[in-house]
């Protein structure tokens, strides 16, 4: 079955980058049909779509972002490694929150999710 | 688009049966989902394409709606069934969630 494991710090201080990796078993990144996606969770603003990469023999890799990091996050797959990473620079307080990566299906069903990352922005 | 959920919470007895309700702010056809998040835990989907039921979840779970009215059922309800529930538009990026629904068990 498809799993996906989170790692990256917990704690990022402000005006830093916030750096997590996904790692997957049982799917691969370069899957025609899977997307791989990042998606917050903080009090204030519930569920937030961050961005995703997924990858279509037509069309190479694509990446999508919410308009509201788009400045600043960057997904990026890792072949070598069967994972996927997101990087948000010049971190607030504000992006303090729960991050998930989770794979679409579909494109837009997020089917399997990983457990969660704490990460709070804090001098 | 924007999804907005209602109630925002609800309280319900074991083998009751509850709707959590959801509109979109632009018809979505039937590009939409329902998870299940409970407490410290990540979101679990439990409903795509509004109706279709994902594989493994129990069938007293169903979904329904188009366009821009949806709806989740829960009927016979049972104690693991407590816990925030949230549609999410699918139509296209961005993937929007609603706000969400707390579903407490007496």
């Amino acid at each position: 079955q498809v799993q996906l494991q989170q790692s990256g710090p917990g704690l990022v201080k402000p005006s830093q980058t916030l750096s997590l990796t996904c790692a997957i078993s049982g799917d691969s990144v370069s899957s025609d049909t899977a997307a791989w996606n990042w998606i917050r969770q903080s009090p204030s603003r519930g569920l937030e779509w961050l961005g995703r990469t997924y990858y279509r023999s037509r069309t190479n890799w694509v990446y999508d972002y919410a308009a509201s990091v788009k400045s600043r996050i960057t997904i990026n797959p890792d072949t070598s490694k069967n994972q996927f990473s997101v990087q948000l620079n010049s971190v607030t307080p504000e992006d303090t929150a729960v991050y998930y990566c989770a794979r679409g299906f579909t494109l837009n069903y997020l089917d399997v999710w990983g457990t969660g990352t704490t990460v709070t922005v804090s001098s | 688009i924007q999804m907005t959920q209602s109630p925002s919470s609800v309280s319900a007895s074991v083998g009751d049966t509850v709707t959590i309700t959801c509109r979109a702010s632009l018809d979505i056809s039937t590009w939409l989902a329902w998870y299940q998040q409970r407490p410290g835990k990540a979101p679990k989907l439990l409903i795509y394409a509004a109706s279709s039921l994902q594989s493994g979840v129990p069938s007293r779970f169903s979904g329904s709606g188009s366009g821009l009215d949806f709806a989740l059922t829960i009927s016979s309800l049972q104690p693991e069934d407590a816990a925030t529930y949230f549609c999410q538009g699918a139509l296209t990026f961005p993937l929007t969630f609603g706000q969400g629904t707390k579903l407490d068990i007496k």
